[in-house]
């Protein structure tokens, strides 16, 4: 079964607005990602932020962590229309840190 | 770098059939996994492999077999297909150093009739 549950299952937004993404995860995590997922492409990397860790930025990425509540978000700010695209959660666990495991995704449609 | 590469991109099977999703990688990478995903869903975890010689079942194994010989290699079988084993596969490869984020291959999109 699925680690995480993403939310919105989708989201459209004009240019220039804010999106955020929200992802919940059942177990203890070593450290939590986000992918994105262009149409009929493979997943790329986008952020990892470890258990330790509340806040992280990348560009017009920001991603928080609340392991109190297990879920994190994903903000992308000033958006453009080339970041419609699926964005995914992962996490690995305290047992394995390389073994992924998926959200179901927000797909996210930036309107120009 | 190609990074990670899979071979083909689109393969149409008759059930009962079997066949070899290919996989490789050029970056050195120890652990190697293999996912499938499915309409409107996320990635699952067929098979993964944290070193050569090395192989362990993930959460949707069934109908599938890894082996792994080589660090560059990481083929799938697929022993005889059916038809809910039409999906889109993703090979990913992942190193030591750094956070642990994996890199994926384009996808091959695989249809069971």
């Amino acid at each position: 079964s699925q680690q995480g549950e993403e939310d919105p299952q989708a989201l459209s937004i004009q240019e220039g607005e804010n999106a955020t993404m929200n992802c919940s995860y059942k177990t203890s995590i070593n450290n939590l990602q986000w992918y994105r997922q262009n149409s009929g492409r493979g997943l790329v990397h986008l952020i990892l932020i470890r258990s330790n860790e509340r806040e992280k930025h990348s560009g017009r990425l920001r991603v928080t962590l609340d392991t109190s509540k297990k879920s994190s978000s994903l903000l992308i700010t000033a958006s453009r229309a080339a970041d419609t695209a699926s964005y995914f959660c992962a996490t690995t666990d305290m047992d394995s840190s390389y073994k992924l495991i998926f959200g179901s995704g927000t797909r996210l449609l930036v309107r120009p | 770098n190609a990074g990670v590469t899979q071979t083909p991109k689109f393969q149409v099977l008759k059930t009962g059939q079997s066949m070899t999703l290919q996989c490789a990688q050029d970056m050195n990478h120890e652990y190697m996994s293999w996912y499938r995903q499915d309409p409107g869903m996320g990635l699952r975890l067929i098979h993964y492999s944290v070193g050569a010689g090395i192989t362990d079942q993930g959460e949707v194994p069934n109908g599938y077999n890894v082996s792994r010989s080589t660090t560059e290699d990481f083929p799938l079988r697929l022993l005889s297909a059916a038809p809910s084993q039409t999906s889109v596969y993703f090979c990913a490869s992942s190193g030591r150093t750094g956070g642990r984020e994996q890199y994926f291959g384009p996808g091959t999109r695989l249809t069971v009739t």
